[in-house]
């Protein structure tokens, strides 16, 4: 059973710029939720894909998209970067309807906004 | 609006002492509560969770006991050991099985276990 995989590791953005992260759920799940860490925070929820749809979403605006596969693995795409996008990108795949300690993050982009 | 709070952003303990991490939280609605513990440049890994309709939860040396009248909760470690350093994370979840996996995250507490 492979586990929650998320690419890249790092990455330097300028501000303005468009990022497109990439998540990879844990096999037999449905669901991909999204998550940002600024420093010194918790993650926060920016939304959740279920069947290529989105299922939810926190109160991020509309430039904070994203995409599920067939396969279920995630995109998150941030257009127009601000200063403020800088944080840890968390996704975490889960299964629809399972118990919420059911949910597994990958390790992670760090994303860093110049 | 914070909904999980964790106002100690970090703890030092002795090894073989008891750390005991807190947590308090506003929404009434809440129906489930975890600990995640996190290393650095890894995700967050579940570590105990327990249901709003319990008042504690025990697996092997951590236990968490939840005030639902008090809104707090808080996680016991004993003993402690030095593996245990990490961020710990408060979460909470308001739509147990339903239509998002959605969960609410307090800020985290760093916890130094000193050999």
């Amino acid at each position: 059973e492979t586990g929650v995989t998320q690419s890249p590791t790092h990455l330097i953005k300028t501000r303005g710029q468009q990022v497109t992260l990439r998540c990879s759920s844990q096999s037999g799940h449905n669901t991909v939720s999204w998550y940002q860490q600024a420093l010194g925070q918790g993650p926060q929820f920016i939304f959740q894909y279920y069947r290529e749809e989105e299922n939810g979403r926190g109160n991020f605006p509309p430039r904070f998209s994203g995409l599920q596969f067939p396969n279920y693995s995630s995109e998150l795409n941030v257009n127009a970067l601000e200063l403020d996008d800088s944080a840890l990108y968390l996704c975490a795949s889960s299964q629809l309807g399972g118990a919420p300690y059911e949910q597994y993050f990958g390790p992670g982009t760090r994303l860093t906004v110049t | 609006d914070q909904q999980v709070k964790q106002n100690s952003p970090s703890l030092s303990v002795q090894e073989g002492r008891i750390s005991i991490l807190n947590c308090d939280y506003t929404n009434s609605m809440f129906d489930y509560f975890l600990w995640y513990k996190k290393y650095p440049a890894e995700g967050p890994t579940f570590l105990i969770s327990i249901s709003s309709i319990k008042d504690k939860n025990e697996d092997g040396r951590f236990t968490v006991f939840l005030n639902k009248s008090a809104k707090h909760l808080s996680l016991h470690i004993v003993p402690s050991q030095p593996g245990d350093s990490a961020v710990y994370f408060c979460a909470a979840s308001a739509e147990y099985g339903g239509a998002t996996n959605k969960l609410i995250f307090g800020t985290g507490t760093l916890l130094a276990v000193q050999p």
